[in-house]
C-alpha cells in the first residue's frame, strides 16, 4: 500500500514569516513530486513540481526533495493571508500509469495578519 | 490560460439513480484523469484514460463506474447505481502533471440522498 503522509495542521504562520510543510512517501519507486494548493471548496491548483534531489525555487515557493529519506518539503516565504489554504503533496510512481497521482491528506495553513 | 471545464457544478440524486458527470479537457491532449474527494478526506485517484481507453483504474472504480469519450471532446464519468458513499467532489484533470501544466477542473459536487 503506497502512502503519502502529511501533518494535517492547522499550521498557523504570522504574515511575512516562512511556512514549512513536510511530506513523506512510502514507495521507493516514486519519481515525480508535486505540491498543490487547494482553497476550501475549490479544486487543487498545481504550484510546484520537483523531480530530482535538492531544492527548486519558484518565486516565494521552494520545494526540497530527498529521495534517500523519502521526504519532500515546501517552504513558503513571506507568507501572505492569501496563502491560507490546504497544501497537498502528490506523488507519481514508475509502477503506475503515467500521470496517476497519489495524494496526501494535506496540511492546512493559516496565515494570520 | 487553458481550462478544464466540468458540468454540472452540483448534482443531487437519489440512491440507486444513475448520474453522468461531464468534463471537457484541454484539447489535443490524449491523457486525462478522474479523481474524487470525499468531504474532509484526501483526493483519490479513480481512473486514467489514454487515447480513448482506460489505462489504469483504482479499487474504487468498480463495475458501477464507467468512462467514455462519446464525441471526441466531452469526457463522461457515469455512476450506474449511486450509493450514499459516492457523495463527493469529482474532479477531472489533464494532461499529466509536468512542468506546471496540469489542470484540474472545478469539480462536480455530487450528493446522494
Amino acid at each position: 500500500q503506497k502512502e503519502v503522509e502529511q501533518n494535517s495542521g492547522p499550521l498557523s504562520v504570522p504574515e511575512g514569516a516562512i511556512a514549512s510543510l513536510n511530506c513523506t512517501y512510502s514507495d521507493r519507486g516514486s519519481q515525480s513530486f508535486f505540491w498543490y494548493r487547494q482553497y476550501s471548496g475549490k479544486s487543487p491548483e498545481l504550484i510546484m513540481s520537483i523531480y530530482s534531489n535538492g531544492d527548486k525555487e519558484d518565486g516565494r515557493f521552494t520545494a526540497q526533495l530527498n529521495k534517500a529519506s523519502q521526504y519532500v518539503s515546501l517552504l513558503i516565504r513571506d507568507s501572505q493571508p492569501s496563502d491560507s489554504a490546504t497544501y497537498l503533496c502528490a506523488v507519481s510512481s514508475l509502477t503506475d500509469s503515467w500521470g496517476k497521482l497519489q495524494f496526501g491528506a494535506g496540511t492546512q495553513v493559516v496565515v494570520t495578519p | 490560460e487553458p481550462e478544464v471545464t466540468q458540468t454540472p457544478s452540483h448534482q443531487v440524486t437519489q440512491m440507486g439513480q444513475e448520474v453522468i458527470l461531464r468534463c471537457v479537457p484541454i484539447s489535443n491532449h490524449l491523457y486525462f484523469y478522474w479523481y474524487r474527494q470525499i468531504l474532509g478526506q484526501k483526493v483519490e485517484f479513480l481512473v486514467s484514460f489514454y487515447n480513448n481507453e482506460i489505462s489504469e483504474k483504482s479499487e474504487i472504480f468498480d463495475d458501477q463506474f464507467s468512462v467514455e469519450r462519446p464525441d471526441g471532446s466531452n469526457f463522461t464519468l457515469k455512476i450506474r447505481s449511486t450509493k450514499l458513499e459516492d457523495s463527493a467532489m469529482y474532479f477531472c484533470a489533464g494532461p499529466p502533471p509536468s512542468a506546471e501544466t496540469q489542470y484540474f477542473g472545478p469539480g462536480t459536487r455530487l450528493l446522494v440522498l
